[in-house]
């Protein structure tokens, strides 16, 4: 089945560490993004990539790191730079430019800082 | 204030009634208009996707966008236990631009049997 793999599920991170959150699909989508969400707020872009070996900030980049060398797979790496990192993180793909609004998430990274 | 409002909820309806959902936004630029479901700990998934006004239809969905007041809707007709979700909703100024999303932050919906 097609779809947006997104690992791990729950993690925890104590203050200082830096964490890498996982992102693979097989829809062969060029476009991949990465969305932070918290209660009562709307989606927020973190990163997006519309191809191999090229990203973008979107409105929230600061403590956040991306790289997309392969065009499965666009991992995020939360840094201790992030000053309040403890959110649930929603990767998505789109499947080219002209339906770029017709994102698929996968399930989601529940991150806690201890 | 928020480019995009929508109201959290929770709304809780009895099975069968007829739901609706909506958001309010201030950006005039605004033209194409979605609709995403969510349930609880899980990622959103696109429910209704339209451009500029009017309305569509898909099954018991309907979306409805009104620009002239910068209002848009989501009806549920015949409400099911499996529609209590989140339901968020989504707008872009350009169809091209997925990085241009704006969301709103989600109403709750809760439908009784």
């Amino acid at each position: 089945d097609g779809g947006i793999t997104q690992s791990p599920k729950y993690l925890f991170r104590k203050e200082g560490q830096n964490v890498t959150l996982s992102c693979e699909q097989n829809l062969n989508h060029d476009a991949m993004y990465w969305y932070r969400q918290d209660p009562g707020q709307g989606l927020r872009l973190i990163y997006y990539s519309q191809i191999v070996n090229d990203f973008q900030k979107g409105d929230i980049a600061e403590g956040y790191s991306v790289s997309r060398e392969k065009k499965e797979s666009f991992p995020l790496t939360v840094t201790s730079a992030q000053k309040n990192p403890t959110a649930f993180y929603l990767c998505a793909s789109s499947i080219d430019r002209a339906r770029a609004g017709e994102l698929f998430f996968g399930e989601g990274s529940r991150l806690t800082v201890l | 204030q928020k480019e995009v409002e929508q109201d959290p909820g929770p709304l809780s309806v009895p099975e069968g009634a007829i739901v609706s959902l909506n958001c309010t936004y201030s950006n005039s630029a605004f033209q194409y208009f979605m609709w995403y479901r969510q349930y609880s700990r899980k990622g959103p998934e696109l429910l209704m996707y339209t451009y500029s006004s009017g309305n569509k239809e898909d099954g018991r969905f309907t979306a409805q966008v009104d620009k002239s007041s910068k209002y848009i809707s989501l009806f549920i007709r015949d409400s099911q236990p499996s529609d209590s979700a989140t339901y968020l909703c989504a707008m872009s100024a350009m169809g091209n631009a997925g990085n241009m999303l704006t969301f709103g932050g989600g109403t709750r919906l809760m439908v009784k049997p």
